[in-house]
């Protein structure tokens, strides 16, 4: 059974350039979520989104920050026109399908190093 | 609203020694908690949580928590630490009526041989 996948698990970017950042979620889970982590730091919410659907964007910096979640393919959490701040390790964690009272742990990813040169 | 919170920056402990990892929640609802750890590196893994039932909830590697629903707290505990115990633990909460998880800020576990 593979986990989440996540790829690339390193990214080097300079600023102003794009980064695209891709998360497999476990076979058979509809539901993904976006965390960023700063070094020493814990987990902050970004966006959780289901096949095609944004739920809860809420954590997502209102510019230049996107995320979806098609029907066919990985997850990609989008940043355009990088800037030092956004170094950090970006993570993926996905569910499975259920209604609000599923009591499944989320399965992380082992997350994207994000470096703004 | 919802949170988590983890009062220790940073727990020490000698190896064979209990330990304790504190955390306290607040939610509108019937609480959904869990625990997971991190080593570097890589994501975290989960490692235990209580859904409704046992107020003590055993898990991954030794690992257990205690469900206090009066002091709002989710503590995680090990009634002997190893070394390769040392990692990030993050306390994770989740309100019944909603699909959001809210993690603490993590608490560092160095166990010392």
């Amino acid at each position: 059974n593979a986990g989440v996948m996540q790829n690339p698990r390193h990214l080097v970017r300079r600023r102003g350039q794009e980064a695209r950042l891709r998360c497999s979620p476990v076979k058979g889970h509809s539901h993904v979520y976006w965390y960023r982590q700063l070094p020493e730091e814990g987990l902050k919410f970004m966006v959780y989104l289901q096949k095609e659907n944004i739920i809860d964007e809420s954590g997502m910096p209102k510019e230049r920050f996107s995320a979806e979640f098609p029907k066919e393919g990985p997850s990609i959490l989008r940043i355009q026109q990088v800037v030092r701040g956004d170094s950090a390790a970006y993570f993926c964690a996905s569910s499975p399908k259920g209604t609000a009272s599923s009591n499944q742990p989320q399965h992380f990813g082992d997350g994207t190093r994000l470096s703004i040169l | 609203a919802q949170s988590v919170a983890q009062p220790e920056d940073q727990v020490n402990v000698a190896e064979g020694n209990p330990l304790t990892v504190k955390c306290t929640y607040s939610v509108s609802g019937n609480p959904y908690l869990f625990w997971y750890v991190q080593y570097p590196n890589r994501g975290l893994q989960f490692l235990l949580k209580y859904i409704t039932g046992d107020n003590l909830v055993k898990g991954s590697y030794g690992f257990e928590a205690e469900f206090n629903k009066s002091q709002t707290s989710f503590h995680l505990k090990k009634p002997s630490a190893l070394v390769s115990d040392s990692a990030l633990y993050f306390c994770a909460v989740r309100d019944e009526n909603f699909n959001k998880f809210y993690f603490g800020s993590g608490t560092k576990l160095n166990v010392k041989p």
